[in-house]
């Protein structure tokens, strides 16, 4: 069981430049997020999906788009980098019910310069 | 909306207890967690409380939760240094929405020898 996967663990991107953060998982859960993490900010939400065929905006989406076409894959797509857009991004995903724990992947580190 | 707040640095002696504090403003919260996050890694759970619960205990992890104040506590006991790490304490509300999962900033936990 890989659980969630990301790719890449690292990217250099520079500013204006478009770019997609890839999430897959086999465990088959129907929730997938994308988070952000910044020093001293925690977690915040950019985008959500509560099934295939379903997103939904988090606290934080402007200059991201998602799409979910799949159950296992739910990629976050920078439409036009912006050195703001420097980051930690986690993707994480769970069951529908019972207590929703969220197993999340080791993170791609995202520098726009 | 919905707000976790946790001071962003404790230290403790090697053997000692650790208690890291949370706050938060969701009171129709339904489940409340404690994640760990190692160095360059994700996110991994460490326990979670249902919100009719007042204390959840689990070997070294004692979990304590005041719903009239919306506090929220992680006792760590006789703290190693592998629990070096940033702990995050998270919420969820609306009952399944796994992925509206809110984060705190995290508490950095560094042990002294």
């Amino acid at each position: 069981n890989a659980g969630v996967t990301q790719t890449p663990k690292f990217q250099v991107l520079k500013t204006g430049q478009s770019m997609t953060l890839q999430c897959a998982q086999d465990m088959n859960h129907e929730y997938m997020s994308w988070y952000r993490q910044d020093p001293g900010m925690g977690l915040r939400l950019i985008h959500y999906s509560v099934g295939a065929g379903i997103t939904d905006q988090g606290e934080v989406p402007n200059g991201y788009n998602v799409s979910r076409s799949t159950t296992e894959d739910f990629p976050l797509r920078l439409l036009s980098a912006a050195p703001s857009q420097t980051s930690v991004y986690f993707c994480a995903s769970s069951y529908s019910v019972g207590p929703p724990e969220a197993f999340f992947g080791q993170g791609t580190r995202l520098t726009v310069v | 909306g919905e707000d976790v707040e946790q001071s962003l640095f404790l230290s403790v002696r090697e053997g000692d207890s650790s208690v890291i504090n949370c706050t938060y403003t969701d009171s129709s919260s339904t489940y409340l967690y404690w994640y760990k996050q190692e160095p360059g890694a994700g996110l991994q759970l460490l326990t979670y409380i249902f919100s009719n619960m007042d204390m959840k205990q689990d070997q070294r992890l004692t979990v304590l939760l005041n719903k009239k104040d919306k506090h929220l506590s992680l006792r760590i006991a006789d703290t190693q240094t592998g629990d070096s790490a940033i702990y995050f304490c998270a919420e969820t509300s609306g009952g399944s929405s796994a992925s509206k999962i809110i984060f705190g900033s995290g508490t950095r936990l560094s042990i002294r020898p």
